[in-house]
């Protein structure tokens, strides 16, 4: 059965702070890690990674993939009250036109001012 | 606009009674999804389909049934079977293959059951 587990499961920080969330995962054929930002009800999409190694960037969030050690981490730097939510991470696995994404439980980050 | 609407945005029933959840796409996305979500649980994957007139069962599938009649339209039905169905339903669609494109959420249905 495909794995996802994040970590802290939740966090809370002062404004201007740097938080890293990590999530690690056991899948068969891995395809895509993706991350996701979830306020109140719609998670929307941030990264989709399927590279070792090339970091992913938008403004103070980035993302980097280890495929090696079968982790990414998600790092947001100069948080802001507006970061508070909670961060989704999903693998993307299977064969052929079988594949599915499960979810980790997420990070739920509260900002603080 | 595009995007992916589900209805109704809060639903409550009777235990007992079975419940459908609407969500209809104009994305023009082959592929659809049905996830629950409960609290400290992440999102757990009901039932996707792939192609119009197809469907796999996820991971906690027992209790609920879909249909994929059109490619736009997913409906999502909780049977009294389902032993918890109280949560937060998250209807959500992609490009057929995900890893050319992430998934996009509707708004979610909040159904509580009595």
């Amino acid at each position: 059965e495909d794995k996802v587990v994040q970590s802290p499961l939740s966090l809370v920080v002062h404004e201007g702070d740097t938080v890293t969330l990590n999530c690690s995962y056991e899948v068969t054929n891995f395809r895509s890690l993706l991350w996701y930002k979830q306020e109140k009800k719609a998670p929307t999409f941030l990264f989709m990674l399927t590279s070792s190694g090339i970091e992913k960037k938008s403004g103070r969030l980035s993302s980097i993939l280890d495929k090696k050690e079968l982790f990414s981490i998600l790092n947001i730097t100069a948080t802001q009250t507006g970061d508070s939510a909670v961060y989704l991470c999903a693998v993307e696995a299977g064969g052929g036109s079988n594949y599915k994404l499960t979810f980790g439980k997420g990070t739920l980050l509260t900002v603080n001012p | 606009d595009g995007g992916i609407t589900q209805s109704p945005k809060y639903l409550f029933r009777k235990e007992g009674q079975n419940v459908t959840l609407s969500c209809e796409q104009n994305l023009n996305h082959d592929a659809m999804y049905w996830y629950r979500q409960d609290p400290g649980q992440g999102l757990r994957l009901i039932y996707y389909s792939q192609i119009v007139n197809d469907f796999q069962k996820g991971d906690i599938a027992e209790g609920y049934s879909v249909s994929r009649e059109k490619k736009e339209s997913f409906p999502l039905t909780v049977t009294s079977a389902q032993k918890n169905p109280t949560a937060f339903y998250l209807c959500a669609s992609s490009i057929k293959d995900p890893s050319n494109s992430p998934l996009h959420f509707g708004n979610g249905t909040r159904l509580t059951v009595t």
